[in-house]
């Protein structure tokens, strides 16, 4: 089974919308973290937010959240007010603490943000 | 400051040729790891490190070889055994836990 399923190949968003990127993870490891990367056109991983299985609540950093359902086990990635330079791909992936120590990503969405 | 520093960022490689990816890092961390990354796809281990003098294959080793002999390096040869190796190749390293990689900043390798 996957370990991390990101079901959106691509999404477009315009500019100043809010845009949610999809991330359901599988894990029977008690302690894990879920993060969010980005990967503009020059092929660096930018990373942007981290979220503990322990942690009560979501995650936020400046324009950017993490909707973290455990129960679900989704960790969708939330871009408020879009801008341009947000078009990228960007990676869920999941760190499982004590199973392994893996680190496991998903295959990535592609963000375009329309003018 | 500190941070991973892959080099060179460019690389090109005639057909037959080994050549090696350097990958060095100054975080202290004790585990590095290599990934491949073919346009429009995600990332796929090569192999990983946890300490040095040790590695394991990960998904896609064949191939590739490695060498941890310093904490601080995790260089990547790619030999004439790999089939198809014109890809984009990301290092990274962690520490041990449910914490996130610090990546390089990749190196693209053309064969020509």
């Amino acid at each position: 089974a996957q370990k991390i399923t990101q079901t959106q190949p691509g999404m477009f968003v315009q500019e100043k919308e809010a845009v949610t990127l999809d991330c359901t993870y599988d894990t029977s490891d008690p302690s894990y973290g879920l993060f969010w990367y980005k990967q503009p056109s020059s092929g660096e991983m930018i990373f942007l937010i981290y979220q503990g299985s322990y942690d009560q609540q979501n995650a936020t950093e400046g324009r950017y959240s993490l909707n973290f359902q455990k129960a679900r086990k989704s960790a969708n990635l939330v871009i408020s007010a879009s801008q341009l330079g947000d078009s990228a791909m960007y990676f869920c992936a999941m760190r499982e603490a004590i199973i392994g120590n893996q680190f496991y990503f998903g295959t990535g969405t592609s963000l375009t943000v329309i003018p | 400051d500190g941070g991973i520093t892959q080099s060179p960022k460019y690389l090109f490689r005639k057909e037959g040729q080994n050549v090696t990816l350097s990958c060095e890092q100054n975080l202290n961390h004790d585990a590095m790891y290599w990934y491949r990354q073919d346009p429009g796809q995600g990332l796929r281990l090569i192999y990983y490190s946890q300490i040095v003098n040790d590695f394991q294959k990960g998904d896609i080793a064949e191939g590739y070889s490695v060498s941890r002999e310093k904490k601080e390096s995790f260089p990547l040869t790619v030999t004439s055994a790999q089939k198809n190796p014109t890809a984009f190749y990301l290092c990274a390293s962690s520490t041990t836990g449910a914490y996130g990689y610090t990546f390089g900043s990749g190196t693209r390798l053309t064969v020509v």
